[in-house]
Formats: C-alpha cells, structure tokens, sequence
C-alpha cells in the first residue's frame, strides 16, 4: 500500500537553529499538509499546499514556518529559528483530491532543547 | 465555528468488552466529512473511516461499527470483544470547507486501554 514516508523520525537541535522536516507524499496525490502534535494534545493544522502553492494556513503558521516542493517527489517544511515550544511530532499527509481522506506519515518527532 | 468534541479524555476496559467513543461535532457546512484515527503508542495517525455528510448508513468493519448521527451530530466509534491491541489513542475529525480548501479539525483524541 503506498505510504507517505517522513525523515528524520527524531531530530534533535537547539534553540534558534533551522531545521528542515522532508516528506515525501504518495505519488499521484495533488493535495499536501503539514500538522503536529504538542506531546500529548490534539492534532493542529499548520499548512495545505496545491498546485505549487500555499492554499491555507493557521495562524500557527508564521513567519518562522515556509513549505516548499523543490522537486516532484519531496514537500519540506523548514522552521528558521526554532524555539522551545516548536518542540512536537510533525505529520506530513496527502490526498488525492480535496474530499479524500488523508494518509499520513509516520511523523517527525522534534525535539528543541 | 467548526469544533470537534470528544468529551471521553481516557477510557479503560477489559479484553473482550465492547467499547463506545463519542464524538460530536460543529459546523455550518451542509457538506463535511467524518474521520476517524487511530494513534498507537508509536505514533503514527493510522486512518480508520471517512465518512460524508450525505450518508448517514452505519458502517460496520470487522469488529469495528460507527454510528453517525446528523440529528445530534455526532459520529460515535464502536469496538466489539476489544483486544489488547486496540489499545490507543482514537481520535475524530472533520473536514469541511469553511468557504476554502478547510483542513481536518481534530478532537483531542480518547485514550483506550484494554487490560489483559
């Protein structure tokens, strides 16, 4: 079954360094997310990207937060200048169209220290 | 404003008990979805269930049934004969469309514990 698959699973880095989450959605999906989870404390949206683009975004989501799609296969999201409370597993998913449901990857736990 | 419910924060029962997860949901939209995850201890959000607003039949996946009701808007998950495996965190979502793209809104989740 094809699968989102997310690297690294852990990553540790300190405070105020850039960190870049990779993803790579399934092939024929058009519509990519990026969520997380604070330890212990629901799922939030962070972004939803199609056709090369942001189309949505939460107000989690700021300045610090950029996705990109540098190629076919990979969606990153990179946080310029971490803090402690960006510390959480971060989920990348796709979907096919808009209506589907949502298959995700494993998630990247980050850890800020 | 679209807001997901599961008012359960922890549950446990014992193997082969059946179980119900509540779930209740807000939104203006007349057309959403209805999801259901599962979250093992290692982490990842497995998908369960998609559910549209248009189709209210129950549905019923092994030992697994959920019920959807749009008159209390709610879309409760059952296990039947739970196992230990089923031990997780479960939780509820809806995606509708707010007049954009939308996103899926998650509950925060119900945790399952079924002791041997």
């Amino acid at each position: 079954e094809p699968e989102v698959t997310q690297t690294p699973s852990h990553q540790v880095t300190q405070m105020g360094q850039e960190v870049i989450l990779r993803c790579v959605p399934i092939s024929n999906h058009l519509y990519f997310y990026w969520y997380r989870q604070i330890l212990g404390q629901k799922v939030e949206f962070l972004v939803s990207f199609y056709n090369n683009e942001i189309s949505e975004k939460s107000e989690i989501f700021d300045d610090q937060f950029s996705v990109e799609r540098p190629d076919g296969s990979n969606f990153t999201l990179k946080i310029r200048s971490t803090k402690l409370e960006d510390s959480a597993m971060y989920f990348c998913a796709s979907s096919e169209i808009l209506t589907d449901g949502y298959t995700f990857g494993s998630g990247t736990r980050l850890t800020v220290v | 404003a679209q807001k997901v419910t599961q008012a359960q924060t922890e549950i446990s029962v014992v193997e082969k008990e059946d179980v119900t997860l509540d779930c209740v949901y807000e939104t203006r939209d007349t057309t959403y979805y209805l999801f259901w995850y599962k979250q093992p201890p290692s982490g990842e959000l497995v998908f369960l269930i998609r559910r549209n607003s248009f189709d209210e039949q129950n549905e019923i996946s092994g030992r697994y049934s959920w019920n959807f009701q749009k008159s209390t808007s709610s879309f409760n998950f059952t296990i039947t004969a739970s196992q230990v495996v089923d031990s997780a965190v479960y939780f509820c979502a809806l995606h509708d469309f707010g007049g954009s793209q939308g996103n899926l809104i998650f509950g925060k989740g119900t945790k399952l514990s079924v002791k041997p």
